[in-house]
């Protein structure tokens, strides 16, 4: 089975600019969580998606947006870029039967600088 | 509020040498536990798991331990070698949650 991809790898934009990131989880999987990774910090949760809903919230403010295909494809979006949004964003895809749906499958990330 | 975190941020062991990343957590709730290595440039990978009513288990070179009674978690990386250089993260899974904490840098000197 192909792994979660994540497009694009690198990205750079500028403050106030908006961004949309993309995933494609493991074929199968329904579940897909976000994740943003700043240098030496561990992961923030965003949301996590099932079936085209939304069915967890990190405590992000609501520039940060996502939505999910009926393919299980995910985009999350962030509007008025800020400094402070540079980050690694993760993506990661969870099964739905024993322990498939606790483990997150993760991409290699999209590395976002906002200049 | 939950939370799961760890109690050294940055590990420096000598290679051949055991390694022990511990872990604590707050939601008694959790019905797995897991540890993720992530390597740079790459994401998070699943190592190891295990289930609530567990308090060991034992992989290729890596046992976990957990202790329900002091919400602790442990990963012991037997005869460390390079390649397990990287940040680890344990997690735990109360419903359909994931909660990491915070992670730790585990330095192999060689």
């Amino acid at each position: 089975k192909a792994g979660v991809t994540q497009t694009p790898r690198y990205l750079i934009k500028t403050r106030g600019q908006q961004v949309t990131l993309s995933c494609s989880p493991i074929s199968g999987h329904r579940s897909v969580s976000w994740y943003q990774q700043t240098p030496g910090q561990g992961l923030q949760f965003l949301f996590e998606y099932f079936s085209e809903t939304q069915r967890n919230k990190g405590n992000f403010p609501g520039r940060f947006s996502g939505r999910q295909f009926s393919n299980s494809r995910s985009e999350m979006n962030v509007s008025t870029l800020e400094l402070g949004d540079s980050a690694l964003y993760l993506c990661a895809s969870s099964g739905t039967g024993g322990l498939d749906k606790n483990i997150q499958y993760f991409g290699a990330g999209t590395r976002l600088s906002v200049l | 509020g939950e939370s799961v975190g760890l109690h050294l941020p940055t590990l420096s062991v000598q290679e051949g040498d055991n390694s022990i990343i511990n872990c604590a957590y707050s939601n008694s709730a959790s019905d797995y536990f897991i540890w993720y290595k992530q390597e740079s440039g790459k994401g998070p990978q699943f190592i190891i798991d295990i289930r609530s009513n567990m308090d060991k288990r034992q992989g290729q070179r890596v046992t976990v331990l957990l202790n329900k009674t002091v919400k602790h978690l442990s990963l012991q990386i037997a005869a460390t070698q390079p390649g397990d250089s990287a940040v680890y993260f344990c997690a735990e899974t109360p419903g359909f949650k994931t909660i990491f904490g915070a992670g730790t840098r585990l330095f192999v000197k060689a």
